[in-house]
């Protein structure tokens, strides 16, 4: 079955850090490419994605392109603050099979000191 | 700003006990799904709902029994509570149509059972 292999455990990093989280998947056909970030007392939050070969998603300062020979959708930030400090899920969704069934990675942990 | 509402947020209760959990979207979204989150934030997905219908069933134990009465309201409930039930239940929604399209978390309902 589909699966998403992501950075694990936690992350440390001072203020004004590079962040790279990474995330490889594994699916049948072509997926759509999802990272989420969830901040403690509250649910997972969108935070962008990517549907093809060599799309960019980003928001907030965070990006990662979708690589499909490396089957691989990176999370990176170039310079990371305290607030950045949650849980992020790389997940994808398959496509066109009629599949629900989203997969989420096991979420890697952010903690940011300032 | 919240469109996916959970109830209750806590909820404590003792094995053997039934507990229901309640959620609703105001999403104008056609499905529904129900998320188990352990301690170590693992992300499983337990149901899922398209327009009332039953979609999706992962291997949970029979005590689990998902209800919807709409498209916008996906009821959960667990018949007799064991240990291994404590976990943060995260009720979500999204929109088909599109294969990448997002999905939309509240907040959760975090569940004891001591």
């Amino acid at each position: 079955g589909d699966s998403v292999t992501q950075t694990e455990g936690q992350v440390a990093l001072s203020e004004e850090d590079f962040l790279t989280i990474h995330c490889n998947y594994s699916a049948s056909g072509y997926p759509a490419l999802f990272w989420y970030v969830q901040y403690p007392g509250e649910g997972p939050q969108f935070l962008f994605r990517a549907s093809r070969d060599k799309e960019k998603g980003s928001s907030r300062g965070f990006e990662a392109t979708y690589n499909k020979e490396a089957t691989s959708f990176h999370l990176q930030k170039a310079s990371v603050q305290e607030s950045d400090s949650a849980v992020y899920y790389c997940a994808l969704s398959p496509f066109n099979t009629g599949n629900y069934k989203y997969v989420f990675g096991a979420g890697t942990r952010l903690k940011v000191i300032a | 700003e919240t469109a996916v509402f959970q109830t209750p947020n806590y909820h404590v209760t003792q094995v053997g006990n039934e507990v229901s959990f309640n959620c609703k979207q105001t999403l104008g979204h056609d499905t529904m799904y129900w998320y188990k989150q352990d301690s170590k934030k693992l992300l499983k997905i337990m149901f899922s709902y398209n327009n009332k219908q039953l979609i999706v069933n992962e291997t949970v134990p029979r005590r689990f029994s998902p209800q919807s009465s709409d498209k916008a309201h996906l009821n959960l409930r667990i018949k007799s509570v064991e240990p291994e039930d404590s976990a943060v239940y995260l009720c979500a929604s999204s929109s088909t149509g599109v294969s990448n399209e997002r999905l939309f978390f509240g907040h959760g309902t975090k569940l004891s059972v001591l």
